[in-house]
């Protein structure tokens, strides 16, 4: 059984330019959340997909999209990035339902400049 | 607004002593809390939970114990160890996960 794996662990981007995030579901889940945790906060929902349709939505602009594909992984982008998208950015899989615990990647760390 | 709160930023507990973190949250109708361990430059780790039906959940080390009426979780180590130190994370799940904004715990020798 694999783990969750993101890629790639560091970028710097400039603002204004796009971004592209990857992560891998851990074997066998079927949803796949994206967070964001800037620095001394907890991590912040940003959009959860189930069977590669978006299922729920934090309090993002629309510039932060993502997808789900057959296999289960997944893609965040963010467009024209602004010096506040500097985070870590964390997926998480599980399995759907109520009452399940998810488990995370190592995160994405971006930082804008 | 905040819905689920930790208010301790930072707790310094001696090796081999209880640790006990804390953790409100808003919403009487929440019933499932999950607690996360995270180290610096990885994800954060899944350690325990509870659901509102128990009043407490042991594993190894580690409880929880959910106190409904106050709407308080807390979480305790023992005995703490400094593999420990970490920084600890509270959860509700409401499809999503909802985090505190954690608790940085250093287990000093």
């Amino acid at each position: 059984e694999t783990g969750v794996t993101q890629s790639p662990t560091h970028l710097i981007k400039t603002r204004g330019q796009q971004v592209t995030l990857r992560c891998s579901s851990q074997s066998g889940h079927n949803t796949v959340s994206w967070y964001q945790q800037a620095l001394g906060q907890g991590p912040q929902f940003i959009f959860q997909y189930y069977r590669e349709e978006e299922n729920g939505r934090g309090n993002f602009p629309p510039r932060f999209s993502g997808l789900q594909f057959p296999n289960y992984s997944s893609e965040l982008n963010v467009n024209a990035l602004e010096l506040d998208d500097s985070a870590l950015y964390l997926c998480a899989s599980s399995f759907s339902g109520p009452y399940t615990e998810a488990f995370f990647g190592q995160g994405t760390r971006l930082t804008v400049v | 607004d905040q819905q689920v709160k930790q208010n301790s930023p930072s707790l310094s507990v001696q090796e081999g002593r209880i640790s006990i973190l804390n953790c409100d949250y808003t919403n009487s109708m929440f019933d499932y809390f999950l607690w996360y361990k995270k180290y610096p430059a990885e994800g954060p780790t899944f350690l325990i939970s509870i659901s509102s039906i128990k009043d407490k959940n042991e594993d190894g080390r580690f409880t929880v114990f959910l106190n409904k009426s106050a709407k308080h979780l807390s979480l305790h180590i023992v005995p703490s160890q400094p593999g420990d130190s970490a920084v600890y994370f509270c959860a509700v799940v409401i499809g999503k996960l909802v985090f505190g904004q954690g608790t940085r715990l250093t287990i000093n020798p």
